[in-house]
């Protein structure tokens, strides 16, 4: 498997402000992705964070509103931007290890945000 | 991807195996079946996964018919820390267009 750090763990923000989430991985991988948990609810997909190009965001996200960097193979970000307190929820990132195409995916522990 | 159908809850006794069920009657011939789990708090756990056969690893045992249009997954001897929601999701290789979603799961108490 590998070390997936998450930055910061959780933060309180206030409306309309922007937080940018870091996502560092100990090795490098092939894929990572964002993913989105509301209160009481299952993980919902985000986007695909792509090495040297834009991410590919699931119908109902859009790269305004939740852009997204990986400048390298073990480095991603996501940035919820305007926030309002709809926003507030976890923001997990994963990433699929190299070794062929049906590798799992293996999660970090998430952001939680809050939005005052 | 194809559809799963879980329970929404479980119990098991602590110490006994805990079975967990999987339907996904519409499962086309190259969707793996993966499980991972969710503690409270923290970030889902991949667990298991599997295309035809069965499998083991040190974590669990997943069985999955012949048919494919079911699976479970065994964890044999359940412990307090195996409290979690357990997601099962039939899926393509990510090469192939696939991805994770996640439904509801089934909520696992292990119980003293």
């Amino acid at each position: 498997s590998a070390v997936i750090s998450q930055k910061p763990s959780r933060d309180i923000c206030q409306r309309g402000t922007s937080l940018t989430i870091q996502c560092q991985v100990d090795s490098q991988v092939t894929m990572m992705f964002w993913y989105r948990q509301q209160p009481g609810q299952s993980l919902t997909l985000i986007a695909t964070a792509n090495q040297g190009s834009e991410a590919t965001y699931e119908s109902g996200f859009v790269i305004d509103k939740f852009p997204i960097s990986r400048p390298n193979l073990t480095f991603s970000t996501l940035t919820v931007s305007n926030m309002s307190p709809e926003d507030s929820s976890i923001y997990l990132c994963s990433v699929e290890l190299p070794g062929g195409g049906n590798q799992p995916q293996h999660f970090g522990d998430g952001t939680r945000l809050s939005i005052l | 991807d194809a559809k799963t159908t879980q329970p929404p809850s479980m119990d098991c006794a602590e110490g006994r195996a805990a079975n967990l069920p999987c339907n996904h009657s519409t499962i086309s011939g190259n969707e793996y079946v993966y499980w991972y789990r969710q503690i409270h708090s923290q970030g889902p756990q991949y667990i298991i996964h599997g295309l035809k056969n069965n499998e083991t690893n040190e974590m669990a045992s997943l069985i999955i018919t012949e048919d494919r249009k079911s699976s479970t997954l065994i964890l044999p001897h359940a412990t307090l820390r195996d409290t979690a929601v357990y997601y099962c999701i039939v899926t393509l290789q990510y090469n192939q267009g696939g991805k994770l979603i996640f439904g509801q799961g089934t909520e696992l108490s292990v119980k003293p």
